[in-house]
Formats: C-alpha cells, sequence, structure tokens
C-alpha cells in the first residue's frame, strides 16, 4: 500500500500570501493518479487539481500542481479568504486499496 | 449539474446492519465507476470501495477494513448506488460519501451520510 505524507500538518498564513503544501508518497507514483481535494468544515470533499496540474471544473487559476515521483505540491498562489480549509491529497493504484490519502493539511488564517 | 445525495444513515447498535443509498443525477450513471469514501470524527479521508459498470461486469471491490462485512451494489435504472453494511463495529462510525469516479480521480462528491455505531 502506498502512503502518502503530506507537510506541513497546519499552515498559518495571512490572505494575499503563497501557500505551498506538500505530499509525499512511499514509493513513485504515477503523476495522472495525484489529486488534491479541498475540504472545509461540514462540507464533502471537492476535486481541485488531478494528472500533471490540470485545474477541476470551477477552480481558479490560482491553484496549481506540480511534482513527480514521490514528491508532489500544491501551490496557491495568492491566498483568499475562502482557501483557508483542509486539503488532501490522493493517489489512485490498481491494486487495493485503490485509493489512498494523504493525512492533510490544514491552512489557517495567521 | 452532476448531484449525488446519500441517505440511510443514523444509529445503529454494533452488529447491527445498515443500508445507504446515493441518487445521482446530472450525467450517465451507467457509464460511471462510483465509489464509497468515509470520514471518521475529526479524521481523514478512507476508501471503502467501488462498483464498476455494466461493461465491466459490476465487478466490486473492497479495502481490507471492511471487505466481507460491507457490500456494494447499484440499480442503474434508478441511477442509484448503494452500501450494504453489516456486521457493523463502533470503528465504522463515520461520515460515508458516494463519489463518481472519472479516470483514477473522484471528481464529484456526495453531501455525505452520518453513521453512529454505539450501544
Amino acid at each position: 500500500e502506498i502512503v502518502l505524507t503530506q507537510s506541513p500538518d497546519t499552515l498559518s498564513l495571512s490572505p494575499g500570501e503563497r501557500a505551498t503544501l506538500s505530499c509525499r508518497a512511499s514509493q513513485s507514483v504515477s503523476s495522472s493518479s495525484l489529486a488534491w481535494y479541498q475540504q472545509k468544515p461540514g462540507q464533502a470533499p471537492r476535486l481541485l487539481i488531478y494528472g500533471e496540474s490540470s485545474r477541476a471544473t470551477g477552480i481558479p487559476d490560482r491553484f496549481s500542481g506540480s511534482g513527480s515521483g514521490t514528491d508532489f505540491t500544491l501551490t496557491i498562489a495568492r491566498l483568499e479568504p475562502e482557501d483557508f480549509a483542509l486539503y488532501y491529497c490522493q493517489q489512485y493504484d490498481s491494486s487495493l486499496p485503490l485509493y489512498t490519502f494523504g493525512q492533510g493539511t490544514k491552512l489557517e488564517i495567521k | 449539474e452532476v448531484q449525488l445525495v446519500e441517505s440511510g444513515g443514523g444509529l445503529v447498535q454494533p452488529g447491527g446492519s445498515l443500508r445507504l443509498s446515493c441518487a445521482a443525477s446530472g450525467f450517465t450513471f451507467s457509464d460511471n465507476y462510483m465509489d464509497w469514501v468515509r470520514q471518521a470524527p475529526g479524521k481523514g479521508l478512507e476508501w471503502v470501495g467501488r462498483i464498476r459498470n455494466k461493461h465491466k461486469n459490476y465487478m466490486t471491490e473492497y479495502a481490507a477494513s471492511v471487505k466481507g462485512r460491507f457490500t456494494i451494489s447499484r440499480d442503474d435504472s434508478k441511477n442509484s448506488v448503494f452500501l450494504q453494511m453489516n456486521s457493523l463495529k463502533t470503528e465504522d462510525t463515520a461520515v460515508y460519501y458516494c463519489a463518481r469516479e472519472y479516470y483514477s480521480k473522484l471528481d464529484y462528491w456526495g453531501q455525505g451520510s452520518l453513521v453512529t455505531v454505539s450501544s
């Protein structure tokens, strides 16, 4: 089973700043199988980024993804108040479990 | 607009059973694989299982933690997917989400249904 480790656990920043969230896999992962989700309190996760750096429908261009192999990054260029939330990375593998998620990074207002 | 709406959650005693439903709209349901993901209170996301489409013989796959206790099924005529949960344990307490699978990602999620296993 591929384990995803996100860092940091909590990131404290101010609106307008740049956020960099990391996701490290225990073994190499195909970039096409890596995705990022945003979750706000009381809401379902929402797909943000998938594949190399494709944004899901309706996701603003301040969100971008990068990385390969075992190290992946979600970058939010200029934080808006609505961006403060929990973020999860996810990978897909053809062997069970099909989907694994990182433990999450909480992005909070400083 | 894609919509997924779960129902059927509630309080159940350890060892009991519960069946969750997820009604889909806004897309060609029969074409898609459908997944269930859960989230224990204050915890992260855990994949529960998947059902493929008719073209792939409705094949199901499960996480080790639920295999043999949970069963996923679907009714394409009703645009619905189901999660039958038997022999429930306290550690199964979670919000259960159904999600549409699309090329190695879960692109639409329902609002979730809370299942509480407690005596």
